[in-house]
């Protein structure tokens, strides 16, 4: 089976634009997290997805949003970027059979910088 | 939240010698998986144990939750090994410890 994917892995972008990151899941996964990580904050939860709705978010400005297809692909989008934005984007997949007891699978992640 | 606290920050060992990691979280979860991540940042899983004993390989996990800590032990260690180790638990979202950077050294 195919690892979770993430495009693009690298990209950099200037203060002011926006960006838009693609998460697919292993596939029969139907939940998808997202999560952000830079040396100062350390590995932080942004958002969890499953069956096209959002079903927990994060401490983040309304600038990070998310949505997920009905394929459960996902994709989040960063508006009015910051410098502070710049961090490794992580992505993660589960089954979300069991309740939360289960195994995340994470991508290789997307490194975001903002110049 | 959940705070998660790991132990030792960092780590330095040689080749061959066997460590100890350490994750405590303040509330009970349902969920509890070691990761490795590599120098290029994908997270590697390396257990899910949100209680008991697990081994694979030269690496071991016990979690003790009504304790509320969890261990990864590392024996033999190889240079291949080096890398940041995280914890992180989960109540309805996952919480990460702020690692343990490993280093092995020939």
């Amino acid at each position: 089976k195919a690892g979770v994917t993430q495009t693009p892995r690298y990209l950099i972008k200037t203060r002011g634009q926006q960006v838009t990151l693609s998460c697919s899941p292993i596939s029969g996964h139907r939940s998808v997290s997202w999560y952000q990580q830079t040396p100062g904050q350390g590995l932080q939860f942004l958002f969890e997805y499953f069956s096209e709705t959002q079903r927990n978010k994060g401490n983040f400005p309304g600038r990070f949003s998310g949505r997920q297809f009905s394929n459960s692909r996902s994709e989040m989008n960063v508006s009015t970027l910051e410098l502070g934005d710049s961090a490794l984007y992580l992505c993660a997949s589960s089954l979300a059979v069991a309740g939360g007891q289960e195994t995340q699978y994470f991508g290789p992640g997307t490194r975001l910088l903002v110049l | 939240g959940i705070q998660v606290e790991q132990s030792p920050p960092d780590l330095i060992l040689q080749e061959g010698a066997n460590s100890t990691l350490r994750c405590n979280f303040s509330d009970s979860v349902n969920n509890l998986q070691w990761f490795h991540q590599n120098p290029w940042g994908q997270l590697i899983n390396l257990f899910y144990i949100p209680s008991g004993t697990k081994q694979n390989g030269r690496l071991s996990a016990t979690t003790v939750a009504t304790e509320r800590y969890s261990l990864l032990y590392i024996s033999s260690s190889q240079t291949t090994d080096s890398g940041v180790y995280f914890c992180a638990v989960a109540g309805n979202q996952f919480y990460f410890g702020t690692g343990t950077s490993l280093t092995v050294i020939p």
